[in-house]
């Protein structure tokens, strides 16, 4: 079965200073992986994805992730972090194992981003 | 450029009653999908649908039906709400094939129900 487990609930930091979102899967099959954000009271927006083409993957507003098959893991970082970040985000596995088209979503990690 | 539209953004409900949370698309997707997102249980998946006549449970189905009769709406029916059910709704649609594809989702119903 696959699994996302996002490793902090909770990541504070100050503005300009990176951001590191930190996220291993579990998966029998080549995964997909997304990383999205949720601003409050917003819909969900899909920052990047990973589809096998480039271990790194660059995505919107300055984020990006580098997958790494031999720790599991497809951690989010940004190098200098911005008021706006602030947002939870989500570490998505598509389920390739079933036909439900099932995302299979990590806990939430959200961002704080102090001035 | 509408995407995933919801209605309605809040609802209040009393336990028993009976409602439906609507979602359309404009871009034609075959994939829609609902979603119930619960504070550090990220989302899960409630029911899903891969074109028009076509629906099929998720993770968590109970309580709630769905129909699919056209390719830009995917309604959820509550048949009886319960507490239970108080939580963000998202809607989410997307092209076939599933893998490597990315999902659009609406900006989401909160529902409460005492």
């Amino acid at each position: 079965a696959q699994s996302v487990t996002q490793l902090d609930s909770h990541v504070s930091v100050s503005e300009g200073t990176p951001v590191l979102l930190r996220c291993n899967y579990s998966s029998s099959y080549s995964p997909s992986l997304f990383w999205y954000v949720q601003h409050p009271n917003k819909g969900l927006q899909l920052l990047l994805k990973y589809t096998s083409a480039a271990t790194l993957v660059k995505g919107i507003n300055g984020f990006e992730a580098e997958f790494k098959k031999s720790e599991t893991s497809f951690h989010l970082t940004k190098p200098s972090a911005h008021m706006s970040d602030a947002a939870e985000y989500f570490c998505v596995v598509s389920d390739g194992s079933s036909n439900t088209g099932k995302l299979i979503f990590g806990q939430g990690t959200t961002l704080q981003v102090k001035p | 450029n509408a995407g995933v539209t919801q209605t309605p953004k809040f609802q209040v409900l009393k336990t028993g009653q009976s409602m439906t949370l609507q979602c359309a698309q404009d871009m034609n997707h075959e994939y829609m999908s609902w979603y119930r997102q619960d504070p550090g249980m990220g989302l899960r998946l409630i029911h899903y649908s891969v074109g028009a006549g076509i629906t099929d449970q998720g993770e968590v189905p109970n309580g709630y039906n769905v129909s699919r009769s056209t390719t830009e709406d995917f309604p959820l029916r509550l048949l009886s709400a319960a507490p239970s059910q108080t939580s963000v709704y998202f809607c989410a649609s997307s092209y076939l094939p599933l893998l490597n594809t990315e999902a659009f989702f609406g900006q989401g119903t909160r529902l409460t129900v005492v």
